[in-house]
C-alpha cells in the first residue's frame, strides 16, 4: 500500500526557507485523481492545512499561507515538496504529508517530521 | 479559530457512548457530503475513522459512526474503550480543505 515519509531540516533560521521533501512509495505519484497535501500542527494545537498538488502540477494553497507557501512535483522521484519563505517561530510544528483528493479523506499519512524555527 | 467548530473536550465511560459535534457552514459541510473523521493518539499522526460522512475505511471498529444534519456532523462513539482516549478532529474537503479545532475524548 501507499506510504509517504517526510524529510528535511530539524531546525531552520528566522527569515529563512523551510523545505521538506514527501517522499512516495508503494504507488506512483503520477496518478489521476490523486491530490498530495501538507499540514502542519503546532506544539499542543489543532490540524493546518497547507495546501496541495496535483499530479499535472497545478496547486491549491490555504489563503492564510500563500504568499509564502510555494509546493512542487516531482514525478521522476515519486515526491512532493513543500517551500515556506519568511518563516518565523509560529512556523514551529510537526509537518505532515498526506495523499488527498476532491472529495476523499486525507489517508495515508506520514509519520510527520518537527520544524523548529530558531536562531 | 478553525473553520469548523468542535468542542474542545468530550467524555464517558468505558461502555458508554459519546457523540461529538463538528459546525460548518453551507458552503462545506452543509453542502457536501465529503466530511471525514480522523483520530490522533499522542506522538501520532491522524488516522482517519470516518469519510464522506457515514462511510468506516477497512479495520475500523464499527462502534465508529458518522452523521450529519444540515450544517454540522456528527462522530459518535459507541460501547467506549480505554483506546478510544484520543484527539478527533473533523474535516470538510470540497475544494479548499478545512480542519475543526479537534475535540480531546476522555475515557473516564
Amino acid at each position: 500500500q501507499v506510504q509517504l515519509q517526510e524529510s528535511g531540516p530539524g531546525l531552520v533560521k528566522p527569515s529563512q526557507i523551510l523545505s521538506l521533501t514527501c517522499t512516495v512509495s508503494g504507488g506512483s505519484i503520477n496518478r489521476g485523481g490523486n491530490y498530495w497535501s501538507w499540514i502542519r500542527q503546532h506544539p499542543g494545537k489543532g490540524l493546518e492545512w497547507i495546501g496541495y498538488i496535483y499530479y499535472s502540477g497545478s496547486t491549491y494553497y490555504n489563503p492564510s499561507l500563500k504568499s509564502r507557501v510555494t509546493i512542487s512535483i516531482d514525478t521522476s522521484k515519486n515526491q512532493f515538496s513543500l517551500r515556506l519563505s519568511s518563516v518565523t517561530a509560529a512556523d514551529t510544528a510537526v509537518y505532515y504529508c498526506a495523499k488527498d483528493g476532491f472529495g476523499v479523506p486525507l489517508d495515508p499519512w506520514g509519520q510527520g517530521t518537527l520544524v523548529i524555527v530558531s536562531s | 479559530q478553525s473553520a469548523l467548530t468542535q468542542p474542545p473536550s468530550a467524555s464517558g465511560s468505558p461502555g458508554q457512548s459519546v457523540t461529538i459535534s463538528c459546525t460548518g457552514t453551507s458552503n462545506d459541510i452543509g453542502g457536501y457530503d465529503y466530511v471525514s473523521w480522523y483520530q490522533q493518539h499522542p506522538g501520532k499522526a491522524p488516522k482517519v475513522i470516518i469519510f464522506e460522512v457515514t462511510k468506516r475505511p477497512s479495520g475500523v471498529p464499527d462502534r465508529f459512526s458518522g452523521s450529519k444534519s444540515g450544517n454540522t456532523a456528527s462522530l459518535t462513539v459507541s460501547g467506549l474503550q480505554a483506546e478510544d482516549e484520543a484527539v478527533y478532529y473533523c474535516s470538510s474537503s470540497a475544494g479548499t480543505r478545512l480542519f475543526g479545532g479537534g475535540t480531546k475524548l476522555t475515557v473516564l
